[in-house]
């Protein structure tokens, strides 16, 4: 089983929807979760970290479910610019790396 | 804002050679990391780095890798002989705190392996 799963998508939505999409973590001891976006050819850069109450900044927000071990993102009223690859990321406790999902594509069309 | 250096942006090699990428990690983070991307995938973590040794690696950094903090700012990846599947984007990240805490990423080197 993957560490963490992503739906690939692609989300193609129109400018000004709601898009919502989930991961999956497999290891119970994951204790640190953030979302990461990518875009094509570039570097993962730091959208938020999630916390166990759940967080919002500004048009994202992020939830935490740990019964089910999955997190979850949304993003308000979206932009073209919001058009990127989401990677869902988890560290476990004592570890000494972060775990990668694979990404989730949203494409904004105007 | 601080931000993770890394050079060359672009590196093309022959096979069987030895290459070097270099990173310069924000300034007051303690822990230091390469990851790979390769094309088309996932985020793959190599190595951690803290206190001058090396604190976890995956089971990608074999033999073939090393990672060196030559003095107070460089933090380097050498691959020793170069393969084909070698070919990726290799990008070194650093965070104040330990690794599972959030990182920062470089812009990356392409590495092509001809």
């Amino acid at each position: 089983r993957k560490e963490v799963e992503q739906d690939p998508g692609p989300f193609n939505v129109p400018e000004g929807a709601t898009v919502a999409f989930n991961c999956t973590y497999s290891n119970s001891a994951s204790q640190s979760f953030f979302w990461y976006r990518q875009d094509c050819r570039k570097e993962p850069k730091l959208l938020m970290s999630v916390y166990s109450s759940g967080n919002e900044d500004g048009r994202f927000t992020a939830q935490l479910n740990r019964a089910s071990q999955y997190i979850s993102l949304l993003i308000r009223d979206s932009k073209l610019s919001d058009s990127a690859t989401y990677l869902c990321v988890v560290g476990v406790r004592n570890d000494y790396k972060l775990s990668f999902g694979a990404g989730t594509t949203v494409t904004v069309r105007a | 804002e601080p931000e993770v250096t890394q050079t060359p942006s672009h590196q093309v090699t022959q096979m069987g050679q030895e290459v070097i990428l270099r990173c310069v990690p924000i300034s007051n983070h303690l822990y230091f990391y390469w990851y790979r991307q390769i094309l088309g995938q996932k985020v793959e973590f190599l190595v951690s780095f803290y206190n001058n040794e090396i604190s976890e690696k995956s089971e990608i950094f074999d033999d073939q890798f090393s990672v060196e903090r030559p003095d107070g700012s460089n933090f380097t990846l050498k691959i020793r002989s170069t393969k084909l599947e070698d070919s990726a984007m290799y990008f070194c990240a650093s965070s104040e705190w330990q690794g599972d805490t959030e990182a920062f990423f470089g812009q990356g080197t392409r590495l092509t392996v001809v």
